[in-house]
């Protein structure tokens, strides 16, 4: 079983759309989990990070950490075209390093 | 601050020739990671530094991979010989001390081994 699982997408939604994007991890002992965004041919970049559990928002961001279930969200509200994008998240284990899942390509549709 | 900087972006080698990928992290950046992706595994930690010292390289697929870090503003990651196997994005990313978990990436080399 992998660290971290994610839905490989791709997810293709109308402009506007709410979009969800989930993963699941499998070591408990995590405590930072990630959001990147990565655009085609680009490096990642950090979205959001949140600590243990709850919610954070950013904007039309929001990200969610349910520690007793081991799953990890990101809402995207109102998307946009140029949120088009594939998503990785990640989780931060012992000695600073990162755990990617595979990534969601996602597609926002005018 | 002009961000991450690796080079070359692209990379098209034969078979047996020593590759040789370069970074310049942010400066004032403690840690420096070096990750390979691929469409079938993903995006993979190959090692990581901290203060220009080697922390951990269990990433390291195999003792063709070498990377050092000579200085707090350069690193390199040495591929000898290569394989067509080795074809990949190559990415170079930095933290802080104190936000390790916010890792900033470069835009990549984009490697392909013939």
């Amino acid at each position: 079983q992998k660290e971290v699982e994610q839905d490989p997408g791709p997810l293709s939604v109308p402009e506007g759309a709410i979009v969800s994007l989930n993963c699941t991890y499998s070591n408990s002992a995590f405590q930072y989990f990630m959001w990147y965004r990565q655009y085609s041919r680009k490096g990642p970049e950090l979205l959001m990070y949140t600590y243990s559990s709850g919610n954070k928002e950013d904007g039309r961001f929001t990200a969610q950490v349910d520690k007793s279930s081991k799953y990890i969200s990101l809402f995207i509200r109102d998307s946009q075209p140029s949120d088009s994008a594939t998503y990785l998240c990640a989780t931060l284990g012992g000695g600073n390093k990162l755990t990617f899942g595979t990534g969601t390509q996602l597609k926002v549709e005018l | 601050d002009a961000g991450v900087i690796q080079s070359p972006r692209h990379e098209v080698t034969e078979m047996g020739q020593e590759v040789t990928l370069r970074c310049k992290p942010i400066s004032g950046h403690d840690y420096l990671f070096w990750y390979r992706q691929t469409m079938m595994r993903g995006l993979e930690l190959l090692i990581y530094f901290n203060n220009n010292v080697p922390i951990d390289d269990s990433g390291m697929p195999e003792d063709r991979f070498s990377a050092k870090m000579p200085n707090a503003s350069f690193s390199t990651l040495k591929i000898q010989p290569s394989e067509p196997r080795d074809s990949a994005v190559y990415f170079c990313a930095s933290s802080p001390l104190h936000l390790q978990e916010t890792q900033y990436f470069g835009p990549g080399t984009r490697l392909l081994v013939l």
